[in-house]
């Protein structure tokens, strides 16, 4: 099956420090990335779309120069939480389509999360 | 815009009795839905999904969800819990350009 890595899985950091997250896919090539954000006991909430060599296209209200995100070949899309507080603490997952679809719709395969605690 | 309600937050059963998870959708068009199921400190993982055809779908680990358009539901049922069972289930539908719409998850908790 599709596979999606993200790393690291756990990261504490100091406040105002900034923090790089990874997600790969290990066994095909994904055209597209998600990143969502998941806060405790709550859902997950999509941050932005992120296509391979193109720029990354943010839901509403997230800001995109505290969150950047890179999407440089197809097995990798980086999610870079700049100047972080503790507020960005959070349970960061990413996901990935691969490059054929068939159905009209492209299942997502997702990473097993990112817990980022900002002291 | 779509959106996906999960009306139990929490829900208890006794490990070997039934579940039914219930999940109603907002959505135009014919909806493309999955159930998602996230252990602790995890991923998600897709349990099954729903996109065209029969409307009662099998998936994985004894689990199946029948798709009712008339009542805009697509309920998460399995005859027999195991205590292994106990997790976080999402409903999700499928929008324009591949993205997921979450419900809020439902917290299922096993007794033995």
């Amino acid at each position: 099956g599709a596979v999606v890595s993200q790393h690291p899985s756990r990261v504490i950091c100091k406040s105002g420090t900034s923090v790089k997250i990874e997600c790969r896919s290990l066994d095909f090539q994904a055209t597209t990335m998600f990143w969502y954000r998941q806060f405790p006991k709550k859902s997950l909430m999509l941050m932005a779309t992120s296509n391979e060599g193109s720029k990354a296209t943010y839901e509403q209200g997230v800001e995109k120069d505290k969150f950047l995100i890179n999407h440089a070949s197809l097995t990798l899309s980086t999610l870079t939480v700049t100047s972080a507080h503790p507020e960005d603490s959070s349970f960061y997952i990413c996901s990935a389509i691969g490059l054929a679809g068939g159905l009209g719709y492209n299942e997502q395969f997702f990473g097993p999360g990112t817990r980022l605690t900002v002291l | 815009a779509q959106s996906v309600t999960q009306p139990d937050i929490h829900i208890t059963v006794s490990e070997g009795a039934s579940l039914e998870l219930r999940c109603n959708y907002s959505y135009g068009a014919t909806p493309y839905l999955f159930w998602y199921v996230q252990s602790p400190g995890q991923g998600l993982q897709l349990l099954l999904k729903y996109f065209s055809g029969d409307t009662l779908v099998q998936g994985i680990k004894g689990f199946e969800a029948e798709f009712k358009r008339s009542q805009s539901s697509f309920n998460l049922r399995k005859p027999s819990v195991h205590w292994s069972d106990a997790a976080e289930y999402f409903c999700a539908v499928g929008e324009y350009g591949n993205k997921l719409v979450f419900g809020a998850g439902t917290i299922l908790r096993v007794k033995s």
